[in-house]
């Protein structure tokens, strides 16, 4: 079983729409989860850092569920520009991550 | 955050030949990692570059093929040695940034095609 697993998708969504993605882990011991975003050929950028207590920064929020080992992630009022693969990660007790296969989104006009 | 820089950005090797990466970042840090990212795939992680000692590698990679330097807490460096096309990938540093929430953050990659 891998360690972070996620819904490769892809997610096709019109413009406006509100999205979801989930992704599970398996290393209880995990302290701290984030997700990423990567566009086509670039490398991934911090898009938020996902705390028990919740996490909202503009139109996405991240959430952690501890009890059943997931995190998740919210984006509101989707636009085209939000169009790329989502990874999600969780550290490894070394500060290094495990990252998820990632979820692609295409929005759509 | 920290400005991290990778060359090459990309290149095109030859079978059997090896091609050294180089990451620089603008500022001392403590961690720095070497991921591969293979077509489709996410990112693995390859090995801890270790300030003035070994790396520590994870299962499945090896000194003999990955081999990698740290001189100092900005830069860091790793060879990809005598490469076949299954090598071919995006290969990233990443530097851990500590601080009141403490974060991950990448060099902009080397895409390898080995032929």
């Amino acid at each position: 079983r891998k360690e972070v697993e996620q819904d490769p998708g892809p997610f096709n969504v019109p413009e406006g729409a509100t999205v979801a993605f989930n992704c599970t882990y398996s290393n209880s011991a995990s302290q701290s989860f984030f997700w990423y975003r990567q566009d086509c050929r670039k490398e991934p950028k911090l898009l938020m850092s996902v705390y028990s207590s919740g996490n909202e920064d503009g139109r996405f929020t991240a959430q952690l569920n501890r009890a059943s080992q997931y995190i998740s992630l919210l984006i509101r009022d989707s636009k085209l520009s939000d169009s790329a693969t989502y990874l999600c990660a969780g550290d490894t007790g070394r500060r290094a991550l495990t990252f998820g296969s990632g979820t692609r989104l295409q929005v759509q006009p | 955050s920290a400005v991290i820089s990778q060359k090459p950005s990309r290149d095109i090797c030859q079978r059997g030949t090896s091609l050294t990466i180089q990451c620089q970042v603008d500022s001392q840090v403590t961690m720095m990692f070497w991921y591969r990212q293979q077509p489709g795939q996410s990112l693995t992680l390859i090995a801890t570059a270790n300030q003035g000692s070994e790396a520590t590698y994870e299962s499945g990679f090896v000194i003999d093929k990955f081999p990698i330097s740290r001189p100092n807490l900005t830069f860091s460096t790793l060879t990809v040695s005598n490469m076949s096309p299954e090598d071919s990938s995006i290969y990233l540093c990443s530097v851990f940034i500590q601080g009141l929430r403490e974060k991950l953050f990448f060099g902009s990659g080397t895409q390898l095609s080995v032929l």
